[in-house]
């Protein structure tokens, strides 16, 4: 079955440097690839998704790259923000007629330093 | 627009019992999946309910049960509670098309001593 790597597992970083976490799946019939935000004690919410036959995307400071040949995709958060320390899940899904099954990641922890 | 709703919040319970969660999916959708996640870790997909029928299962023990009314909502039932369930469990719904996008839930959080 599918399987996802994600990496790092914390990162800290300085108000308006970039973020970077990356992430490997093992399905290559996978192809829809979501991130979420995690605060703590609340829901998981969408941030930003990709297809793959889309390289990149990008909304506002987030972007999200895919390589489907190496099958990685990564998230990328520019001029980082307080606001934004929470933790990051990628996941992956086979998406056909409708069935959708979220493979996630361990997760990464931010932590934004103003 | 209602989001995706779910009931209790928290619930205690010891080990062997059996427990009813409750998952009510965001307006629009028929679609609803369900998720552990075991504190400091990624959720795990246990099932997901279409028109009434789980249609897909993640690797969870028959303890783990679900049910999907008519008007969309869900239960997860689990029986003979163990240590190892005390977790968040999140339901998430979509609307079964090609652009599916997964709205969860606020989760709840089941401690088992």
């Amino acid at each position: 079955g599918e399987n996802v790597e994600q990496h790092p597992s914390t990162l800290s970083v300085q108000e308006g440097d970039s973020a970077v976490i990356k992430c490997t799946y093992s399905d290559s019939a996978s192809n829809y690839f979501p991130w979420y935000k995690q605060e703590l004690g609340k829901r998981p919410q969408l941030i930003i998704d990709i297809r793959s036959n889309v390289g990149e995307k990008k909304d506002q400071r987030i972007a999200v790259t895919l390589n489907k040949t190496a099958k990685h995709f990564s998230l990328h958060i520019t001029e980082t923000q307080p606001e934004d320390s929470a933790v990051y899940f990628c996941a992956a899904s086979i998406v056909n007629t409708g069935f959708q099954k979220l493979v996630f990641g361990t997760g990464t922890r931010l932590l934004v330093s103003p | 627009d209602a989001g995706v709703t779910q009931s209790p919040t928290h619930l205690i319970k010891t080990r062997g019992q059996q427990v009813t969660l409750r998952c009510s999916p965001k307006s629009g959708h028929d679609t609803v999946s369900w998720y552990q996640q075991a504190l400091g870790q990624g959720p795990q997909f246990i099932f997901q309910y279409y028109e009434e029928e789980e249609r897909q299962r993640g690797n969870f023990p028959d303890r783990f049960s679900g049910h999907q009314f008519p008007n969309y909502s869900s239960e997860l039932n689990v029986n003979a509670l163990l240590l190892g369930d005390s977790a968040l469990y999140l339901c998430a719904s979509d609307s079964g098309t090609s652009t599916d996008t997964q709205y969860f839930g606020p989760g709840t959080r089941l401690t088992v001593l």
